[in-house]
C-alpha cells in the first residue's frame, strides 16, 4: 500500500486560505469515507483535525474543514493565523491497513 | 483528558529488538478502544505499525507484520511494541496513539490522542 499524495508545501499570508491536496486509489481514499488530517508541531503530540472526511473534533475551530471527491480528499484552512504553520498528514482506512500521507508543511508568511 | 506517553531505549543495536511501552492515563484501556503504534523516520511520513484491543485482538501492517509483535497490560493500563532484527531504516520517532473504531467513537478509524513520541535511532 502505498502513501498517499499530498503537495510537499503550501503558504498563504495571514487571513488567507490555504487548500492541501491527498490523493489516493480507489482503494482507499475513494473507497472509504474514512480520511483524517493531522497537524504535527515540533515537539508536540499529532492532533486531530479532521475525521470522516468533514467531521471537526470538538475544540479544533471551525476554520478547519475537509471535503473529498473520488480519490482525492482536501483540507482548507480559512484564515490562516501563524499558529496554523505546521505538517499536516491526511489518512485513510484502505481495509486491512491505515496509509497516512507525504506530508505538506503549511507556511504561514 | 487521556494522556499517552512513550518510553524505551532511545538507541538499539542492528538485529536486535527494538520495545517500547505506552504509559496511558485518563482513561482504562480495559474500558474498550482500540491502541496503535505509529512511526515517522526523520524527514519521512507517518506509517502505521499495529495496533490491539484491550481483549488482545490485534492488526499488524503487513510490510512489518513479520518483525512486529503488540501486546496489552490492562492490569497496568500499557501496551507495548516489539520489533525485531532492526536496521537503520527502522531509525524513527515512534508515537503511541488511541485509535477510533466506531462504538463510543464519534466517528471510524482515526487517531485521536497521540503521545509525544520517543526518538529511537539504529546504530552500533
Amino acid at each position: 500500500q502505498s502513501a498517499l499524495t499530498q503537495p510537499p508545501s503550501a503558504s498563504g499570508a495571514p487571513g488567507q486560505s490555504v487548500t492541501i491536496s491527498c490523493t489516493g486509489t480507489s482503494s482507499d481514499v475513494g473507497r472509504y469515507n474514512y480520511v483524517s488530517w493531522y497537524q504535527l508541531h515540533p515537539g508536540k503530540a499529532p492532533k486531530l483535525m479532521i475525521y470522516d472526511v468533514t467531521k471537526r473534533p470538538s475544540g479544533v475551530p471551525d476554520r478547519f474543514s475537509g471535503s473529498k471527491s473520488g480519490n482525492t480528499a482536501s483540507l482548507t484552512v480559512s484564515g490562516l493565523q501563524a499558529e496554523d504553520e505546521a505538517d499536516y498528514y491526511c489518512s485513510s482506512y484502505a481495509t486491512t491497513t491505515y496509509v497516512f500521507g507525504t506530508g505538506t508543511k503549511v507556511t504561514v508568511l | 483528558q487521556v494522556q499517552l506517553q512513550e518510553s524505551g531505549p532511545g538507541l538499539v543495536k542492528p538485529a536486535e529488538t527494538l520495545s517500547l511501552t505506552c504509559s496511558v492515563s485518563g482513561y482504562s484501556i480495559s474500558s474498550g478502544y482500540y491502541w496503535s503504534w505509529v512511526r515517522q523516520p526523520p524527514g519521512k511520513e507517518l506509517e502505521w505499525i499495529a495496533t490491539i484491543h484491550h481483549t488482545g485482538t490485534s492488526y499488524y501492517n503487513p510490510s512489518l507484520q513479520s518483525r512486529v509483535t503488540i501486546s496489552v497490560d490492562a492490569s497496568k493500563n500499557q501496551f507495548s511494541l516489539r520489533l525485531t532484527s532492526v536496521t537503520a531504516a527502522d531509525t524513527a520517532t515512534y508515537y503511541c496513539a488511541r485509535y477510533c473504531v466506531g462504538g463510543r467513537c464519534p466517528g471510524t478509524y482515526f487517531f485521536d490522542y497521540w503521545g509525544l513520541g520517543t526518538l529511537v535511532i539504529v546504530s552500533s
